[in-house]
């Protein structure tokens, strides 16, 4: 497989279950990101790991928790989540790119979490 | 802090039409400029990109100059087709924040549709 897969595509969970988001890597890229979408809204930065380590949480709530056991996976555990936590949830990668410059991300296609 | 502003959506137009979405920024220093594209059900992909001021970014079709003097990275077509709907994202990157980790900072998106 090539670039980022993201699994499960779909997921409906109720407000008390744990799930996980999975994303895996094949590019090679030293960081990765997870991004919320949802309608009407910018996308949102949740979490950024850089070679492993988390180096940016951006105040998201204490039921997501993100894990990166090595630079090519990334997962997003999920407990105790609302409804108005219903979204496209997005995993990105990233390297540097020529001569040091920042290439872009490439995105996963994402999974749409409904919670009920 | 980094912003990013688009012209707001939806954009209709008929097919072999002639395209522009608008999007300005703020940011300090000097980012890297982006444009990326999700296509219904899919996560977002990189369309194209500019890293300093007066590069053209184009791919497909469409261009974008990166215009450090009006702080702008407009996106044009010369004639959209029907695959071309899709909702078009501007963004920028944020400096680099550990090590080889980069944010992009997005804009809210236009959704263009083209009719046949």
């Amino acid at each position: 497989e090539t670039g980022v897969t993201q699994t499960p595509r779909h997921l409906v969970m109720g407000m008390t279950n744990k799930k996980s988001l999975k994303c895996e890597q094949h590019l090679g890229h030293n960081a990765m990101y997870w991004y919320k979408q949802s309608a009407k809204k910018p996308l949102e930065l949740m979490f950024v790991y850089s070679l492993e380590e988390r180096v940016e949480n951006n105040s998201v709530p204490s039921r997501f928790s993100p894990e990166c056991p090595n630079s090519s996976h990334l997962f997003l555990h999920l407990h105790t989540l609302q409804p108005e936590d219903s979204a496209l949830y997005l995993c990105a990668s990233s390297h540097l790119g020529d001569r040091g410059r920042f290439g872009g991300y490439t995105f996963g296609s994402g999974t749409r979490l409904t919670v009920v | 802090g980094n912003s990013v502003t688009q012209m707001e959506g939806p954009v209709t137009l008929s097919e072999e039409a002639f395209l522009t979405i608008n999007c300005t920024y703020t940011a300090t220093g000097y980012p890297s400029l982006f444009w990326y594209v999700q296509y219904p059900g899919e996560g977002l992909q990189l369309l194209l990109k500019a890293t300093k001021a007066d590069d053209k970014g184009s791919n497909k079709g469409f261009e974008a100059t990166y215009r450090k003097e009006t702080t702008s990275f407009h996106l044009e077509k010369g004639s959209v087709q029907v695959s071309d709907s899709a909702v078009y994202f501007c963004a920028l990157s944020d400096p680099p924040s550990g090590a080889g980790s980069y944010q992009l900072t997005f804009g809210k998106g236009t959704k263009l549709s083209v009719i046949p």
